[in-house]
């Protein structure tokens, strides 16, 4: 079946510019997770959904993240006024419920910022 | 703070030897230990994944052993092959109260022909 799906799969963006990326989750899976992996580095955890529900937040490293899922499916990771810094692979995870944890990753889309 | 440490950052290792990867973790409270492996341009890929109340698993070529008292867990990949050359990561969560993963750094693995 089909796996986790992210678009655009490259972006590159001047700094100051507005991004979003998109993420197609397995059908039917009820959490999803936006992870950033640095170049080099393993995934830090950005943000948590329950179906349309922003449980977690935490990780989001500023005001200029915001993540969305208004439906319980597809989600939206928008990062205004983009900054240098923001160079990184932004991972997205699915995970059906009673499966104890497994997450699904997709490609992730890799994101530069001039 | 790192929340899962990982070694060693690279690894090579000859076609049909054991590759061994290390994590060590200090919250009591992580339930669940998955191991992923990552191509380069790929996300991460499930391997195998352990919970507390068992000390090994085994699925295939690959190996989780896991001691609850040292905090501590391990990746065993036998006979590797050069397939196997990729980048791992641990990671470890506690379903309970949350199911965001916290991952170890990497460990970079070259299996020579």
């Amino acid at each position: 079946g089909a796996g986790v799906s992210q678009s655009p799969r490259y972006k590159v963006a001047k700094r100051g510019q507005d991004v979003a990326l998109r993420c197609d989750p397995i059908s039917g899976h009820v959490s999803l997770f936006w992870y950033q992996q640095a170049l080099g580095q393993g995934p830090e955890f950005l943000t948590y959904f329950q179906n349309e529900a922003q449980l977690d937040k935490s990780g989001l490293p500023s005001d200029r993240f915001f993540a969305e899922r208004p439906e319980g499916s597809v989600s939206t990771l928008k990062i205004q006024r983009t900054q240098q810094e923001d160079s990184a692979v932004y991972l997205c995870a699915s995970s059906p419920a009673g499966e104890g944890g497994t997450q699904y990753f997709g490609p992730g889309t890799r994101l530069l910022v001039l | 703070q790192q929340q899962v440490k990982q070694s060693p950052q690279s690894l090579i290792v000859q076609k049909g030897g054991i590759s061994i990867i290390n994590c060590a973790y200090e919250n009591t409270a992580f339930d669940y230990f998955p191991w992923y492996q990552q191509f380069p341009g790929k996300g991460p890929a499930l391997l195998i994944a352990i919970r507390p109340d068992v000390s090994e698993k085994k699925e295939g070529r690959f190996t989780i052993s896991f001691n609850k008292s040292a905090k501590q867990f391990s990746l065993h990949i036998m006979d590797s092959q050069p397939g196997d050359s990729a980048t791992y990561f641990c990671a470890a969560s506690d379903l309970l109260t949350g199911n965001q993963f916290y991952f170890g750094t990497g460990t970079s693995l070259t299996v020579i022909p």
